[in-house]
């Protein structure tokens, strides 16, 4: 069963606004990841977040963790219609197990 | 450094044939995993290794069979292909906590 649950399941927003995407999930964590994958290539690697970190930036992107509520958002400033793609969340659970990814949620930013 | 590459990028086998995906990874990684990606259903784990030599189930590991003989490769096999297997498969890997780096992609089609 999967872990991370994206939320919503596709978004499509006007180039410039704002994308928030959101990932639930069950049990404790060493970190949360987000990919971006776009169509018919590989995903890749966002921002890690550790478990011991409530927000980090990198560019564009915001990523917010709340381990009480098990949750993190995913916050794309002045989209692009580059930026159209399907976004995964991924956590890494605690006991060195595989990635667990949701089903992601599509993208697409209109020019 | 070509990151993770896959061999082939395409392919069409027939019912009850078999072939093997190779996925090579030029970074030292300890971690190797294969996913399959279908439609809806998000990326879900067949089969990841720790090291060389070590190989474990994932998710769906039923009708695949991997091998690490090398710590640079991780081969996934499939005996006796069945329609159901029909999917885009993806290798990863990484030197654990850190972030997964993904390989282009094998797009199989099983008749």
């Amino acid at each position: 069963s999967q872990q991370g649950e994206e939320d919503p399941q596709a978004l499509s927003i006007q180039e410039g606004e704002n994308a928030t995407m959101n990932c639930s999930y069950k049990t404790s964590i060493n970190n949360l990841q987000w990919y971006r994958q776009n169509s018919g290539r590989g995903l890749v690697h966002l921002i890690l977040i550790r478990s011991n970190e409530r927000e980090k930036h990198s560019g564009r992107l915001r990523v917010t963790l709340d381990t009480s509520k098990k949750s993190s958002s995913l916050l794309i400033t002045a989209s692009r219609a580059a930026d159209t793609a399907s976004y995964f969340c991924a956590t890494d659970a605690i006991g060195n197990t595989p990635l667990v990814f949701g089903k992601g949620t599509r993208l697409s930013v209109i020019a | 450094n070509a990151g993770v590459t896959q061999t082939p990028k395409f392919r069409v086998l027939k019912t009850g044939q078999s072939m093997t995906l190779l996925c090579a990874q030029d970074m030292n990684h300890e971690y190797m995993y294969w996913y399959r990606q279908d439609p809806g259903m998000g990326l879900r784990l067949i089969h990841y290794s720790v090291g060389e030599g070590t190989t474990a189930k994932g998710e769906v590991p039923d009708g695949y069979n991997v091998s690490r003989l090398k710590k640079q490769n991780f081969l996934l096999g499939l005996e006796s292909a069945a329609p159901s297997q029909t999917s885009v498969y993806f290798c990863a890997s990484k030197i654990y906590p850190n972030e997964q780096f993904f390989g282009p992609g094998t797009r199989l089609t099983v008749l």
